[in-house]
C-alpha cells in the first residue's frame, strides 16, 4: 500500500518563507509531485522531481531524497494568492499517482 | 472546449439512484482518471483508462463503473447511490500513463442523502 504523509495545516506572514515537507513508503517509485489546489477549485500542478536534489521554479522550490522517502516544498516570498492546499503525490511503479491528505497555508499579512 | 470539463457542476441525489457524471477533455489525452477527495483524506483513485477501450481500477472501485468509447470522453456511473458516495469528484488527464502531468477538471460536487 501507499502511506504518504505531510502536515495537516501551516500559517506563516506575507513575504516570509514556509517549508511543507513530505514523507513516503509506497511500492516503487516514479516520481514524487507537487499541486497547488485553491478552496473550491481543481489541483494545478506545481513541480515533478524524479531525481534526488532541488529543482527550482521562481519562487517555489521542490527538493527530493529518495533514500529517505523525502520531500519539501519550499515557498518563498509569501503572498496572500499562495494562501491554498498542496498536495504531495507519488507515482508508484505501475504509473498510478498516490496522493497525501494535503497541507493547508494559510498567509497572514 | 479548452481542457477539461465535467458535469454537472454539483447535484444533489436520493440514495438508490443512479448517476452518470460525465467528462470531456480536448487534448487528444490517452490516459484519463477518476477521483474522489474527502476532507482528511485527499484524493484518492476511483477508475483509471491508459487509452481508449481499456479502463482500470483504482484504489476505492466499488459503488462504480466507468466506460471509454473514444479518446474525449471518459463518464463515471454511480448504479445506485449511498450516502458514503457523497463527494468531490474530480477527472483528470494527461498525455498518457506514464506522463508526468496530470490536468484536472472543475469538479462536481455530490450529495447523496
Amino acid at each position: 500500500g501507499q502511506n504518504i504523509d505531510q502536515p495537516t495545516e501551516m500559517t506563516a506572514t506575507e513575504g516570509a518563507i514556509v517549508q511543507i515537507n513530505c514523507t513516503y513508503q509506497t511500492s516503487g517509485f516514479n516520481g514524487l509531485f507537487w499541486y497547488q489546489q485553491h478552496a473550491g477549485e481543481a489541483p494545478t500542478f506545481l513541480s515533478y522531481n524524479v531525481l534526488d536534489g532541488l529543482e527550482e521554479k521562481g519562487r517555489f522550490s521542490s527538493f527530493l531524497s529518495r533514500s529517505k522517502g523525502y520531500s519539501y516544498l519550499l515557498l518563498k516570498e509569501l503572498q496572500m494568492k499562495d494562501s491554498a492546499s498542496y498536495l504531495c503525490a507519488v507515482k508508484s511503479d505501475d504509473y498510478k499517482l498516490s496522493f497525501g491528505a494535503g497541507t493547508t497555508v494559510t498567509v497572514r499579512a | 472546449i479548452a481542457g477539461i470539463t465535467q458535469a454537472p457542476t454539483s447535484q444533489i441525489l436520493a440514495a438508490g439512484r443512479r448517476m452518470t457524471l460525465r467528462c470531456t477533455q480536448d487534448m487528444r489525452h490517452n490516459a484519463m482518471y477518476w477521483y474522489r477527495q474527502d476532507l482528511g483524506l485527499g484524493l484518492r483513485l476511483i477508475h483509471y483508462s491508459n487509452t481508449a477501450g481499456t479502463t482500470g481500477k483504482g484504489e476505492v472501485p466499488d459503488g462504480y463503473s466507468v466506460s471509454r468509447a473514444n479518446t474525449d470522453d471518459f463518464p463515471l456511473t454511480l448504479a445506485s447511490a449511498v450516502p458514503s458516495q457523497t463527494s468531490v469528484y474530480f477527472c483528470a488527464s494527461s498525455l498518457g500513463q506514464e506522463f508526468n502531468e496530470q490536468f484536472f477538471g472543475p469538479g462536481t460536487r455530490l450529495t447523496v442523502l
